[in-house]
């Protein structure tokens, strides 16, 4: 248990659904980051958001949508996936207070059919 | 930009024996934080160690202990008494100190334990 809480920790969707990854992370830190993780790829960092303002997007395609209300909560809006959308998708969280550590969630595999 | 290498894809390790894992990293900041990551078949990712780069002294958790070189740009992590739980894949990161901070890692490396 890192204190960050990923659901679902497993998707199966529809290229045409509209479905949402959900983190919450309860530690107190300003920062939240999803990546990515494909099985041939290195992680790859997605979007950062710092006091709830966005400030990293690492050129993400747009049938990827993030949201976050405050610091506490995360989403990954997902729509029009694509197959090689499929891959494990990390929550993070973190501060500078931590020594700019980040804690992961579980992960949510997504597969898109 | 910055960079993180791990050149060795695969390593294995006798059970109770010791192994060290290679990473290099390129930066041109002086002020900043390398990790290891373990991330288990459960795909968690769990952080193992962390050093600051301010600090000489060799960051060190129990089995887990780092070489940091900080002029050759190298960050390896030696595993002692190597247990069947430590199989899994290991990261090395870097990241800046400061605020909108993020990590950069390397392509990780999948360490087996042989009983």
């Amino acid at each position: 248990e890192t204190g960050v809480t990923q659901t679902p920790r497993h998707l199966v969707m529809g290229m045409t659904n509209k479905k949402s990854l959900k983190c919450e992370q309860h530690l107190g830190h300003n920062a939240m980051y999803w990546y990515k993780q494909s099985a041939k790829k290195p992680l790859e960092l997605m979007f950062v958001y710092n006091f709830k303002e966005q400030t990293e997007n690492n050129s993400v395609p747009s049938r990827f949508s993030p949201e976050c209300p405050n610091s506490s909560h995360l989403f990954l809006h997902l729509h029009t996936l694509q197959p090689e959308d499929s891959a494990l998708y990390l929550c993070a969280s973190g501060s500078t207070g931590t020594g700019n550590t980040i804690y992961f969630g579980e992960g949510s595999w997504l597969t898109v059919v | 930009a910055q960079t993180v290498t791990q050149s060795q894809p695969e390593m294995s390790v006798q059970e109770a024996e010791t192994v060290t894992l290679s990473c290099t990293y390129d930066t041109s900041e002086s002020d900043y934080y390398l990790f290891w990551y373990k991330q288990p078949p459960s795909r968690q990712m769990i952080l193992v160690i962390r050093q600051e780069a301010y600090k000489q002294q060799n960051a060190t958790e129990n089995r887990f202990s780092v070489n940091f070189q900080k002029a050759a740009k190298s960050f390896s992590l030696k595993i002692s008494d190597s247990q069947l739980g430590d199989a899994a894949m290991y990261f090395c990161a870097y990241t800046r100190r400061g605020a909108n901070s993020k990590l950069t890692f390397g392509k990780g490396i999948t360490l087996s334990v042989r009983p």
